[in-house]
């Protein structure tokens, strides 16, 4: 059954602990993004990587880290220098195959409560 | 040049009619619009998308019309149902990113 998984669904840390948020995916895909979404808000980009071990920062990067030490695995890091930590965090990706479109498919996203 | 915008922000239709969402952008290069649904505590699902060479798409109940003259794109979702109840996302892309809109939240009462 191929597809995106985010673990845990929901995610409790008290203030100045990192937390890893967990995304792996089994539909091949080259690329993977992270994104933060906040109440009323659209999707913001945090992190992508198009390729294994390279990533680039999105519009939100301050606070947060990523690796890529594999095609199938990209974990998030959020930082206790990240401001405002709590919010609902969406991993995506996509095929990077040439003419394809940047068609992302989402996983089911953690929720991330920052006490 | 990189921004979305999306309107309204939020959207009551009754059962049977047609929603309406719209989108504008400024940036020519983007050559990817597509439209993701999203239900509260879900991720975003691809709903349709359309390229800049043709001016509508449809797809069951859902249709994208777009404007390339006017750097605008619509959902139209026709005979829409309560099952339609949901936060509507357009977004737009160039290579390597998707730009989102705000989302409009979607409410269809029977």
């Amino acid at each position: 059954d191929g597809g995106i998984t985010q673990s845990p669904k929901y995610l409790f840390r008290k203030e100045g602990q990192n937390v890893t948020l967990s995304c792996e995916q089994n539909l091949n895909h080259d690329a993977m993004y992270w994104y933060r979404q906040d109440p009323g808000q659209g999707l913001r980009l945090i992190y992508y990587s198009q390729i294994v071990n390279d990533f680039q920062k999105g519009d939100i990067a301050e606070g947060y880290s990523v690796s890529r030490e594999k095609k199938e695995s990209f974990p998030l890091t959020v930082t206790s220098a990240q401001k405002n930590p709590t919010a609902f965090y969406l991993c995506a990706s996509s095929s990077r195959a040439a003419g394809a479109y940047n068609e992302q498919f989402f996983g089911p996203g953690t929720r991330l409560t920052v006490l | 040049q990189q921004q979305v915008k999306q309107s309204p922000q939020s959207l009551i239709v009754q059962k049977g009619g047609i929603s309406i969402i719209n989108c504008a952008y400024e940036n020519t290069a983007f050559d990817y619009f597509p439209w993701y649904q999203q239900f509260p505590g879900k991720g975003p699902a691809l709903l349709i998308a359309i390229r800049p060479d043709v001016s509508e798409k449809k797809e069951g109940r859902f249709t994208i019309s777009f404007n390339k003259s006017a750097k605008q794109f619509s959902l139209h979702i026709m005979d829409s149902q309560p099952g339609d109840s949901a936060t509507y996302f357009c977004a737009a892309s160039n290579t390597d990113k998707l730009i989102f809109g705000t989302g409009t939240r979607l409410q269809v009462f029977p």
